[in-house]
């Protein structure tokens, strides 16, 4: 089992859609996560990082349930600019740093 | 401020040959980090640097490949020989923090490597 898991792609969605990424990991010693976005062969770039009690940016939104081991990424009103994979990254406590990225989900938004 | 400088950006070459990726780091960031990113897949970690220390090389495969961090600046990772899963795009990361846990990496444009 991967150790970062999300959900496959791609999705595919018209502008103005709502679409929502879902992420689980299984190591309970993860202590941060974060999402990462990946334009087409370019270098995965920080998008926000995700917090216990969830945080929003813009029309970005993330969500963790530390309990469940899940991690979500909400996306509303999609632009044509946010087409890019999204990768679900945990930080493992006591590793210093050491990252551990998901597979990547590949967004496609259609005029 | 320049972000992380890799070279080269693309590099093809036939197997059993040797190769050579270079990475400079975000000026005063300490920790550095070597991925290899397979298609369709998440960077995996090959190794991290804490200026010119390997503090984590248990996923670098070290019958062919080594890395060297000298100086604590720039860095080097080779291949020797090269073989055809070899071909990946290899990032080169950095972050300014020692302990790493928080603090935002940020990877360089990557060398896209093709072994024939």
């Amino acid at each position: 089992r991967k150790e970062v898991e999300q959900d496959p792609g791609p999705f595919n969605v018209p502008e103005g859609a709502t679409v929502a990424f879902n992420c689980t990991y299984s190591n309970s010693a993860s202590q941060s996560f974060f999402w990462y976005r990946q334009d087409c062969r370019k270098e995965p770039k920080l998008l926000m990082s995700v917090y216990s009690s969830g945080n929003e940016d813009g029309r970005f939104t993330a969500q963790l349930n530390r309990a469940s081991q899940y991690i979500s990424l909400l996306i509303r009103d999609s632009k044509l600019s946010d087409s890019a994979t999204y990768l679900c990254v945990v930080n493992l406590r006591n590793q210093g740093g050491k990252l551990i990225f998901g597979q990547g989900t590949e967004l496609s938004v259609k005029p | 401020e320049a972000g992380v400088v890799q070279s080269p950006r693309y590099k093809i070459i036939e197997k059993k040959q040797p190769v050579a990726f270079w990475c400079n780091p975000i000026s005063g960031h300490n920790t550095l980090y070597w991925y290899r990113q397979n298609l369709g897949q998440g960077p995996e970690l090959l190794i991290r640097y804490e200026n010119e220390e390997a503090v984590d090389d248990s996923q670098l495969p070290k019958d062919r490949f080594s890395a060297e961090r000298l100086k604590g600046v720039d860095s080097t990772l080779k291949i020797q020989p090269a073989e055809l899963g070899d071909s990946a795009v290899y990032l080169c990361a950095s972050s300014s923090s020692l302990a790493g846990a928080m603090e935002t990496q940020y990877f360089g444009p990557g060398t896209r490597l093709l072994v024939l």
